[in-house]
């Protein structure tokens, strides 16, 4: 059965601080992708990365970088020089082949000015 | 840009009472999920269509909640009746094809059960 856990319930950073959020999950298939969403307060989820288990290869995307790591499960999201406009609760989510997408608990991130 | 589009925004019932919510997908996607998000937890998802067809409804309570995707587009979740333990997010999705795709999703409805 496919699992993620996000360890880290809530993190409080000052604005312009790295912040990392983790992300380890467990499946049994050797093809699935991994996800993050982030939920601002507003409610809606918004996509922010794609992954599937073939590709390793880190991602970059203006401030925000991806740490996909098949050794350890982990895929872990890190916001360079944060800003009060990252505060939101971030999901990492797990779907195998043809299957439903599972989410972590969340992580309550907050962004202090 | 496109948008999931859902109604309404926010829903106040009373115990045994029946309400609905309305989704309409980003055109083009043929598959739609309904999904239930407690506070301080992930969504969990309650049913998948892929076009009108119910391809995952596990986890949705069958004695009280029904949903429908009648022409594969727009779908409507019930619950008829509504329990306190009922009070959520209620989220729609959509995506072009299965899980393993991004989803996009809609501001959603919040359920309160009085």
């Amino acid at each position: 059965a496919q699992k993620v856990t996000q360890a880290q319930t809530e993190i409080s950073v000052v604005e312009k601080e790295d912040v990392t959020l983790d992300c380890v999950y467990e499946t049994r298939d050797t093809t699935y992708y991994l996800f993050w969403y982030k939920q601002p307060p507003s409610g809606e989820l918004v996509f922010l990365i794609r992954r599937n288990s073939f590709d390793e290869q880190n991602e970059i995307s203006g401030r925000y970088s991806w740490n996909f790591q098949k050794s350890t499960s982990s895929f872990n999201f890190t916001i360079t020089a944060s800003q009060v406009v990252d505060s939101a609760v971030y999901f990492c989510a797990l779907a195998e082949s043809n299957s439903k997408l599972t989410f972590g608990k969340g992580i309550t991130l907050s962004v202090r000015p | 840009e496109a948008e999931v589009a859902q109604s309404p925004r926010y829903k106040i019932t009373e115990k045994s009472q029946a309400v609905a919510f309305w989704c309409d997908p980003i055109s083009g996607h043929a598959t739609l999920y309904w999904y239930r998000q407690i506070l301080g937890q992930g969504p969990e998802l309650l049913v998948q269509f892929q076009d009108e067809s119910v391809v995952d409804d596990s986890q949705l309570p069958k004695d009280r909640f029904s949903a429908e995707r009648l022409k594969g587009v727009d779908s409507t979740l019930k619950i008829q009746p509504a329990e306190l333990g009922d009070s959520a997010m209620y989220l729609c999705a959509s995506s072009w094809s299965d899980g393993t795709y991004e989803q996009y999703f809609g501001p959603g409805t919040r359920l309160t059960v009085t």
